[in-house]
């Protein structure tokens, strides 16, 4: 497709559980970003990708919280022993050198 | 940290009348995007100002960039109910980061 894919769209997991978000960016797009958006707020910065590598994770709330691209393309966003305070919509967005970033559809996660 | 306001939070108008959201940095932004978020959508990108007191205009929008470069605005002529939705200003911090505002949720009533 020509835009950004995120699977699951919707993702109910309990507490304490594993969870994976998978991001397929625009094809060619080298910068890939994810970002957290609770409801009524903006999104919030979590992590951004140039390339393969994670050029800047500092968004990322704590250290349950890892993403990885191995191969410059697909971003798995991935959540360990989750907490309710996680529930929110996961935002990814792909950009080439313009700046301009292209959004997802989100993965809306809740944790029960 | 950096931040990034935006005011006001909510705003109704009646269909027809003007709207302005403005938005507000706390450090000097290399550039500044806005972003409309349709009510159960995702954030998409409208523009990109990078130059100091830049103007830009998409036919009833228009985009002011300030002189120094920590704010912006973006005002709406004889808004229509297609423009509802939040609006979003957006910029980047420490090369990598991307800060967005807090939004601007408009109503229009018909």
């Amino acid at each position: 497709g020509a835009g950004v894919s995120q699977t699951p769209s919707n993702k109910v997991t309990e507490k304490g559980k594993y969870v994976e978000l998978r991001c397929d960016p625009i094809s060619g797009h080298t910068a890939l970003y994810w970002y957290r958006q609770s409801l009524g707020q903006g999104p919030e910065f979590l992590i951004y990708f140039q390339g393969t590598g994670a050029a800047d994770d500092s968004g990322l709330p704590n250290d349950r919280f890892f993403a990885v691209r191995p191969e410059g393309s697909v971003s798995t966003l991935k959540i360990q022993r989750t907490e309710r305070g996680d529930s929110a919509v996961y935002l990814c967005a792909s950009s080439s050198a313009t700046d301009t970033q292209y959004f997802g559809p989100g993965t809306r996660l809740t944790v029960l | 940290g950096q931040q990034v306001m935006q005011i006001p939070q909510y705003q109704h108008v009646q269909e027809g009348e003007d709207f302005t959201t403005y938005c507000n940095s706390s450090t000097t932004l290399s550039n500044i995007q806005w972003y409309k978020q349709r009510p159960g959508g995702h954030p998409v990108f409208l523009i990109q100002l990078v130059k100091s007191g830049e103007v830009k205009k998409q036919k009833r929008l228009t985009f002011q960039f300030g002189e120094a470069k920590k704010n912006s605005s973006l005002h709406i002529t004889a808004t229509q109910t297609t423009d509802v939705g939040t609006y979003f200003c957006a910029g980047p911090h420490t090369g990598n980061q991307f800060y967005f505002g807090t939004g601007t949720s408009l109503t229009v009533i018909p």
